[in-house]
């Protein structure tokens, strides 16, 4: 079956550690997309790629960082320069072009104390 | 810049019931679409419903149709014959041809009892 698959779904971590969220997608889309949902608030866009090697910064991206070495896969590190890490993140991927809809992962929810 | 707004936090139905839960944009592009997703309590978005700047027809998938009135600036959902399973938080997002990311709302909690 075709997806999106995220990993793990919850995640705990100390303040001031690195975090790397697993992202990865076999629907041989060209576009990626990290956002991160806090409660009672709607999805906020965190980086995103358009193409292998290439990614740009979305409304919310200090603190965190990406890479795209492959199509399928497309992680996030959360560092530690980033001030409020704990929420629900969202991956998502879709065909690129307006039109067309982003598939969503099942989030995964992490955790700073 | 893009803006949606969605100004029910929370919405109550009784199941079989028809519900419409609202959405308004800003945007000063001419093309853009329009979409709709279901966030369940676990968590994953699901889509349900796109509709496109030019379409001139209101975009309809099974029991949602998006009431679209490009001069208002609105793009409503509609869930017709509500169902149990419906209980979800709803959010209203729009993407531009310039761009690909989408814009979200803050979204609308659905509530259907029985």
């Amino acid at each position: 079956d075709g997806g999106i698959t995220q990993s793990p779904k919850y995640l705990f971590r100390k303040e001031g550690q690195n975090v790397t969220l697993s992202c990865e997608q076999n629907l041989n889309h060209d576009a990626m997309y990290w956002y991160r949902q806090d409660p009672g608030q709607g999805l906020r866009l965190i980086y995103y790629s358009q193409i292998v090697n290439d990614f740009q910064k979305g409304d919310i991206a200090e603190g965190y960082s990406v890479s795209r070495e492959k199509k399928e896969s497309f992680p996030l590190t959360v560092t530690s320069a980033q001030k409020n890490p704990t929420a629900f993140y969202l991956c998502a991927s879709s065909i690129k072009g307006a039109s067309y809809e982003q598939y969503f992962g099942p989030g995964t929810r992490l955790t700073v104390t | 810049a893009q803006k949606i707004t969605q100004t029910q936090p929370g919405m109550f139905v009784q199941e079989k019931e028809a519900v419409t839960l609202d959405c308004t944009y800003d945007t000063s592009d001419q093309s853009y679409g329009l979409f709709w997703y279901k966030q369940p309590s676990s968590g994953e978005m699901i889509f349900l419903i796109y509709q496109g700047s030019y379409d001139e027809q209101n975009a309809t998938e099974g029991r949602y149709s998006l009431n679209f009135q490009k001069a208002r600036k609105s793009a409503n959902l509609v869930i017709s014959a509500s169902q149990l399973g419906d209980s979800a938080m709803y959010f209203c997002a729009m993407r531009d041809t310039g761009f690909q990311k989408l814009v979200f709302g803050t979204g609308t909690r659905l509530l259907v009892s029985p």
